[in-house]
């Protein structure tokens, strides 16, 4: 059974710090992987999307990287902002179901302080 | 572009009572729907998915039932609402394709009093 960890749970940093968050699976078996960001009381933003061919994508200040061999991936935010303060959600999915399904990590709360 | 739409927002409902929430997604056709809940303390969980009209899948076994009645709307449904159906859900989109990606809902948030 796919299970996801994300580590840490919690992470404070001051602002303009780089900073990097955690993401590990337990079955390489994969399509993809996913990273969300989910501000309080809101539903999940898509923020990078990885085919499991695929090493790492780039949209702006956030890089994402995957290593399907050894069950990790890496969310890099750059040059952090109070505004990237949120939950980020690692999600990968695995052959399991006739249509895959999305498998969550229990999240890490980001907080950038100004 | 495309878009998902969940009403309503928040809900207040006692033991017992009957639920719909509703889904529903534009700018596209034949999507993948999804059902999630999230918990306090649990993570995000997948409770159904629908790959066309009338097809549902159930990954565990609850109070709740989906239905799917046009190709861009999915409902869920209960009965008689637990005290641990209280939670917020999230309806999810993807193009039909096992590699989509997924696409979410602002959610509603349920409170079973």
């Amino acid at each position: 059974k796919q299970e996801v960890t994300q580590i840490p749970a919690a992470l404070s940093v001051p602002e303009g710090e780089n900073l990097v968050l955690n993401c590990s699976f337990t079955d390489s078996a994969i399509y993809n992987l996913q990273w969300f960001r989910q501000d309080p009381g809101k539903g999940l933003t898509s923020l990078l999307l990885i085919q499991s061919s695929q090493r790492e994508q780039t949209s702006g200040r956030l890089n994402a990287s995957l290593d399907k061999s050894s069950g990790r991936s890496t969310l890099y935010i750059a040059a952090s902002q109070p505004g990237d303060s949120a939950t980020y959600l690692c999600a990968v999915k695995d052959y399991g179901g006739s249509q895959g399904n999305l498998i969550f990590g229990k999240g890490t709360k980001l907080s950038v302080k100004p | 572009s495309q878009t998902i739409h969940q009403w309503p927002a928040t809900l207040v409902q006692p033991v017992g009572s009957p639920l719909s929430l509703e889904c529903t997604v534009e700018g596209t056709s034949n999507p993948n729907l999804y059902w999630y809940r999230q918990a306090a303390g649990r993570g995000l969980q997948l409770l159904f998915y629908s790959v066309g009209i009338g097809q549902i899948s159930s990954e565990v076994p609850q109070n709740l039932s989906a239905s799917r009645p046009q190709d861009r709307q999915f409902i869920l449904s209960s009965k008689k609402l637990l005290l641990s159906d209280s939670g917020f859900y999230l309806c999810a989109w993807s193009v039909s394709r096992r590699d989509g990606e997924q696409y979410f809902g602002p959610g509603t948030r349920l409170t079973v009093t």
